[in-house]
């Protein structure tokens, strides 16, 4: 089975970049697209990347998405953090049309 | 922009079929591939079912014997329905859609189902 494994926690200071990432084992990462989720403090998770790549309407470009087939894994990437970008952060792919997570990565902005 | 709402009991006794629909505006429920998520309280997100091509669902395996996915084109409404509930199945659910042109995805509020025993 295809699985996802994301640090638990990452912690960076306003303005600098952090990368979190979301390695697979158990298949090729580069065989379905991964998606990342957003989800601030008691709110609703929001898709800040799909496709790989691709950022919904309204994302800030300080925010991208990559994939390394070297080291099967994606990385979300935000650039100039901010305040506001602390939240826990979940990457999704597919395995036969069956959805997986990561488990999640708490980004602490300090 | 397409937009969901969750609607449902909000608490369940244990045993009985928790019933949850989302209602879909800003856009044709046809455009659009559908998925329920979950996320227990405290914990991680928890992926429930998928209906995609040509109608075409795939279940959590876990879960997949307790589930029960529909649509309702003429409302614009799918569903989710899960039999045999215990005090685990206490969590936000959520609704997405996927667009099938663009691959967005978009998320409902969610709704807390508690589930007593």
């Amino acid at each position: 089975n295809f699985m996802l494994a994301q640090p638990h926690s990452v912690s960076e200071s306003p303005g600098r970049t952090v990368s979190i990432s979301c390695t697979g084992s158990g298949g090729s990462i580069a065989n379905n697209y991964v998606q990342w989720y957003q989800q601030r403090p008691g709110s609703t998770p929001t898709t800040v990347i799909y496709e790989d790549t691709r950022r919904p309407s309204g994302v800030p470009d300080r925010f991208s998405g990559s994939i390394d087939s070297s080291s099967n894994s994606a990385s979300l990437t935000i650039s100039g953090l901010k305040t506001e970008d602390e939240a826990d952060y979940y990457c999704q792919s597919y395995d036969n049309n069956n959805w997986v997570f990561g488990g999640g990565t708490q980004l602490t902005v300090l | 922009q397409v937009q969901l709402q969750e609607s449902g009991p909000g608490l369940v006794k244990a045993s009985e079929t928790l019933s949850l629909t989302c209602n879909v505006s800003g856009g044709s429920i046809s455009n659009y591939y559908r998925s329920w998520i979950r996320q227990p309280p405290g914990m991680g997100l928890e992926w429930i079912v998928y209906m995609h091509y040509a109608e075409s669902t795939n279940y959590n395996p876990s879960l997949e014997s307790r589930v029960t996915m529909s649509i309702d084109t003429s409302k614009n409404q799918f569903s989710l329905e899960l039999s045999s509930v215990t005090a685990a199945d206490t969590a936000v659910y959520y609704c997405v859609v996927t667009n099938i042109v663009t691959g967005d995805l978009s998320w409902g509020q969610g709704t807390l189902v508690n589930v007593s025993s």
